[in-house]
């Protein structure tokens, strides 16, 4: 079945370090895009990035569709880089057949805690 | 920047009564959706919207929901008789056309629902 698995699931840093994200997907998709998750519940939208590589200042993600995988790269952490980062796929097909209307499937989360 | 508005913020009620939350999706979007996240868990798809129709509904979209949209701004997603399990955070979300680049959707800040 449609699956999205985001790895690891939980990540400690220290202030300053470097991390990668991993989202695998099981099949082509028309949308990703990557949310980091704040304090309040509210989910605050990184990239949309379907395929190829993006960047936002400390902030890149790169989506390689032909192999399902996309990364989300956070240099020189920062506390307030803390909190849940979920991938959200879409996928171009629908399972029962036909054009998906777009729906968004969901990863489980990464949860990044970063210690001064 | 146009945004994806939800009110009330936070909604506390009473097993089985109704409740209504409120969106008002970016103006020039056909496609609109509902998610909901229980504390703790991931983001999960409830429903999607399109030409004043449903194009797709999951499994916890049962007979309790209804969505509407009944003016040119608003989109609702009522709740008929509430229960414990129906606490969670939805999500209002919308996004553009039927072209590729308008893949992208784009979420609102959510109503945490409290059923008590």
């Amino acid at each position: 079945g449609i699956q999205v698995e985001q790895s690891p699931p939980d990540l400690i840093l220290q202030e300053g370090a470097n991390s990668t994200l991993r989202c695998n997907f099981s099949d082509s998709v028309n949308n990703l895009q990557w949310f980091h998750q704040n304090p309040w519940g509210q989910l605050i939208n990184l990239f949309y990035i379907p395929s190829g590589t993006k960047q936002n200042g400390r902030l890149s993600a790169t989506t390689v569709a032909t192999e399902r995988y996309s990364l989300l790269y956070i240099s020189s952490s920062q506390t307030t880089d803390s909190g849940v980062y979920f991938c959200a796929v879409g996928f171009r097909f629908h399972p029962a057949g036909g054009t998906s209307y777009g729906k968004l499937t969901f990863g489980q989360g990464t949860i990044l805690t970063v210690h001064p | 920047e146009p945004e994806v508005t939800q009110t009330p913020s936070h909604q506390v009620t009473q097993m089985g009564q109704e409740v209504i939350l409120r969106c008002v999706p970016i103006s020039n979007h056909l496609y609109f959706y509902w998610y909901r996240q229980i504390l703790g868990q991931k983001v999960e798809f409830l429903v999607s919207f399109y030409n004043n129709e449903i194009s797709e509904k999951s499994e916890i979209f049962d007979d309790q929901f209804s969505v509407e949209r009944p003016d040119g701004s608003n989109f609702t997603l009522k709740i008929r008789s509430t229960k414990l399990e129906d606490s969670a955070m939805y999500f209002c979300a919308s996004r553009g056309g039927l072209a590729s680049s308008y893949n992208e959707q784009f979420f609102g800040p959510g109503t945490r629902l409290t059923v008590l």
